[in-house]
């Protein structure tokens, strides 16, 4: 099945600092998405990105698929931004959808 | 308003007992999928159905049963056998391959 690797697990900003997370999985996808996961534990949609390169506000989002990674990039980090960030992929539609495990975010102000 | 509800937010129950959570969607999403995550840790596949009446297992569904009666419902059995209950489960939905997830469930055996 698929793998999906995160990494780092852990990252310690300064507010205003910038970032980049890594997501690299193990065979060609057809979804690829970026969550971020609120204290209360809710997953937050941040990017469906099978492909490409997608911005929204502070956040933007690469995957080239044809070398397996995709990149999360946070710019201006806040305090808010802090949580657990998961990248999940699966290969076809409708299918299973893979996890990686997380990379733990604590932006300080 | 659209979405993905999950009831009850927070359940407990004895050891021994069966509980069944609650996951609707009033998205006419053809996907749902049940997931487990414990604490510090990634989340696992519990049981996917990609239509009504049809489900698969995930990496994890000793111990657990689900039905798919209606497009909208997916509800998760956590039965006696699973030797580790006590967990936060979400729920999700997807079409076109676009995931969404609902608020989860903390449970709670003792």
């Amino acid at each position: 099945g698929i793998q999906v690797e995160q990494s780092p697990p852990d990252l310690i900003l300064q507010e205003g600092a910038n970032s980049t997370l890594r997501c690299n999985f193990s065979d060609s996808v057809n979804n690829l998405q970026w969550f971020h996961q609120n204290p209360w534990g809710q997953l937050i949609n941040l990017f469906y990105i099978p492909s490409g390169t997608k911005q929204n506000g502070r956040l933007s989002a690469t995957t080239v698929a044809t070398e397996r990674y995709s990149l999360l990039y946070i710019s201006s980090s806040q305090t808010t931004d802090s949580g657990v960030y998961f990248c999940a992929a699966c290969y076809n539609q409708g299918g299973k959808l893979i996890f990686g495990q997380g990379t733990e975010l604590s932006v300080k102000p | 308003d659209g979405g993905i509800t999950q009831s009850p937010k927070y359940l407990f129950r004895k050891e021994g007992q069966n509980v069944t959570l609650s996951c609707e969607q009033n998205l006419n999403h053809d996907a749902m999928y049940w997931y487990r995550q414990d604490p510090g840790q990634g989340l696992r596949l519990i049981y996917y159905s990609q239509i009504v009446n049809d489900f698969q297992k995930g990496d994890i569904a000793e111990g657990y049963s689900v039905s798919r009666e209606k497009k909208e419902s997916f509800p998760l059995t956590v039965t006696s056998a699973q030797k580790n209950p006590t967990a936060f489960y979400l729920c999700a939905s997807s079409f076109s391959a676009e995931a969404f997830f609902g608020q989860g469930t903390r449970l709670t055996v003792v």
